[in-house]
């Protein structure tokens, strides 16, 4: 069974500029969520999905966006980057809704110059 | 707000046993996760405990209070494949997300 899978794996982006975040999770997981981290902060939860739409969200602004997609596919936008989003972006997914046992992809390694 | 607190760094010297502290103060519990993460690598799954008591998994065991907003993880026989951030996560009910410590970096020394 193949793991949780982030596309890209690095990018460097521009102050700016806007980016996208790819994440398939395990087959059959319908949950996903996505997380900031950054030396400083560990992990910061950034918003869950599940079922093609947006179930919780963390406190970041509102250049942070994402989608689900029907085969559970997701996707993060950054739009108007800063360097301040410099960072590693993990996805984690879940068969279900309920805290059950996360998997975390790889995670996209984002600098931003 | 919730606020999970965890030592930035710990050494310990290979085959000795380590023990990793975690306090909380979360707007509810639904769990207490360990995860373990490699440099440059994904966070994976050690350890969760839901009820008081310690929980044995091979060489790694987690203990939980909840009453005392308290976790460790205990490291037996350390291997230097053990250096590695420890990351202790908590659920909270309603969410299905989990709120991180900031993770605490363990070096393994010969």
């Amino acid at each position: 069974k193949a793991g949780v899978t982030q596309t890209p794996r690095y990018l460097i982006k521009t102050r700016g500029q806007q980016v996208t975040l790819s994440c398939s999770p395990i087959s059959g997981h319908r949950s996903v969520s996505w997380y900031q981290q950054t030396p400083g902060q560990g992990l910061q939860f950034l918003f869950e999905y599940f079922s093609e739409t947006q179930r919780n969200k963390g406190n970041f602004p509102g250049r942070f966006s994402g989608r689900q997609f029907s085969n559970s596919r997701s996707e993060m936008n950054v739009s108007t980057l800063e360097l301040g989003d410099s960072a590693l972006y993990l996805c984690a997914s879940s068969p279900s809704r309920g805290n059950t046992e996360a998997f975390f992809g790889q995670g996209t390694r984002l600098t931003v110059v | 707000g919730q606020n999970i607190d965890q030592p930035t760094e710990m050494t310990a010297t290979e085959g000795a046993i380590v023990q990793i502290n975690c306090t909380y103060q979360t707007s509810g519990f639904n769990g207490l996760f360990w995860y373990q993460q490699h440099a440059g690598e994904a966070p994976t799954f050690l350890s969760y405990n839901v009820l008081d008591g310690l929980e044995e998994k091979g060489r790694f065991s987690s203990f939980l209070s909840r009453s005392k907003g308290y976790s460790y993880l205990l490291l037996k026989e350390l291997q230097m494949k053990d250096s590695a951030s420890y990351l202790c996560a908590v659920g909270v009910p309603g969410a299905n997300n989990l709120f991180f410590g900031t993770g605490t970096r363990l070096t393994v020394i010969p």
